[in-house]
C-alpha cells in the first residue's frame, strides 16, 4: 500500500524557517518524481516544487512564488522527502501536501502558518 | 507565467453529464491531469494523461484534449460526485507545473 506522511508543520513568524519531511512507503522512491503542493485556507491547489526521481538526475524546480526562499531535497535511502522553507510570510500559510502527482500519490498533509 | 483557465462552477441534475473544461496554450503539447477534492480530504487522481482512467475511478469519468483545451467528463453524474475539480499540466518546456483555479461541481 502506497503511504506518504508529512511531519513538520506548525506555526512559524514572518520572517522565520520551517523544514517539512515526507516520509515514503509502498512504492519505488527513488525512481518517482516527488512534489510538494500547498492548499491555503479556502483556496485552490498551488504547486510549490519538483524533485525529480533518479533518472532524471534528482534535478529541482521551483514555482515563481517561492524560488530562492524553499528548498527542496531528498534522501532515498530513508525514503524521504523534504521541503526546507526560509524568510516565511503571512500568505505561505496552507496546508502543504507531499505527492507524486502524475501517478496520483498524497500524504494527508501538515499545517503551516506563518502568523504573528 | 503560465496559466491554465478552468470555470469556477458547474452544474448538473444527477444522472445528466457534466463537462469541466480547462484552456492554456501549451495542453496542444502537454498531457492534461484531472483531480478530485472533496471537503477536508486530499485530492484524488481521476483521469491522467489527457485520458487515462487509474484504477478504481468509475467508468463514468472520462477525459479529451483538443488544441488547447482538455475536458473532463462525468457521465451520469452523481451526488457523490459533487467536488472540487483540478487540472494540471506543466508549461512547454515541462519544467513548471501549474494548477487550473479549480472548478465546484454541484449535482442536485
Amino acid at each position: 500500500e502506497v503511504q506518504l506522511v508529512e511531519s513538520g508543520g506548525g506555526l512559524v513568524q514572518p520572517g522565520g524557517s520551517l523544514r517539512l519531511s515526507c516520509t515514503a512507503s509502498g512504492f519505488a522512491f527513488s525512481d518517482h518524481n516527488m512534489d510538494w503542493v500547498r492548499q491555503a485556507p479556502g483556496k485552490g491547489l498551488e504547486w510549490v516544487g519538483r524533485s525529480r526521481g533518479k533518472g532524471n538526475s534528482y534535478t529541482t524546480e521551483y514555482a515563481a512564488s517561492v524560488k530562492g526562499r524553499f528548498s527542496i531535497s531528498r534522501e532515498d535511502s530513508k525514503k524521504s522527502l523534504y521541503l526546507q522553507m526560509n524568510s516565511l510570510k503571512t500568505e505561505d500559510t496552507a496546508m502543504y501536501y507531499c505527492a507524486s502527482i502524475a501517478v496520483g500519490y498524497w500524504g494527508p498533509g501538515t499545517l503551516v502558518t506563518v502568523s504573528s | 507565467s503560465y496559466e491554465l483557465t478552468q470555470p469556477p462552477s458547474v452544474s448538473v441534475s444527477p444522472g445528466q453529464t457534466a463537462r469541466i473544461t480547462c484552456s492554456g496554450d501549451a495542453l496542444s503539447k502537454m498531457y492534461a491531469y484531472w483531480y478530485q477534492q472533496k471537503p477536508g480530504q486530499a485530492p484524488v487522481l481521476v483521469i491522467y494523461e489527457d485520458s487515462r482512467r487509474p484504477s478504481g475511478i468509475p467508468e463514468r469519468f472520462s477525459g479529451s484534449s483538443s488544441g488547447t483545451m482538455a475536458t473532463l467528463t462525468i457521465s451520469g453524474a452523481q451526488v457523490d460526485d459533487e467536488a472540487d475539480y483540478y487540472c494540471y499540466s506543466t508549461d512547454s518546456s515541462g519544467n513548471q507545473v501549474v494548477f487550473g483555479g479549480g472548478t465546484k461541481l454541484t449535482v442536485l
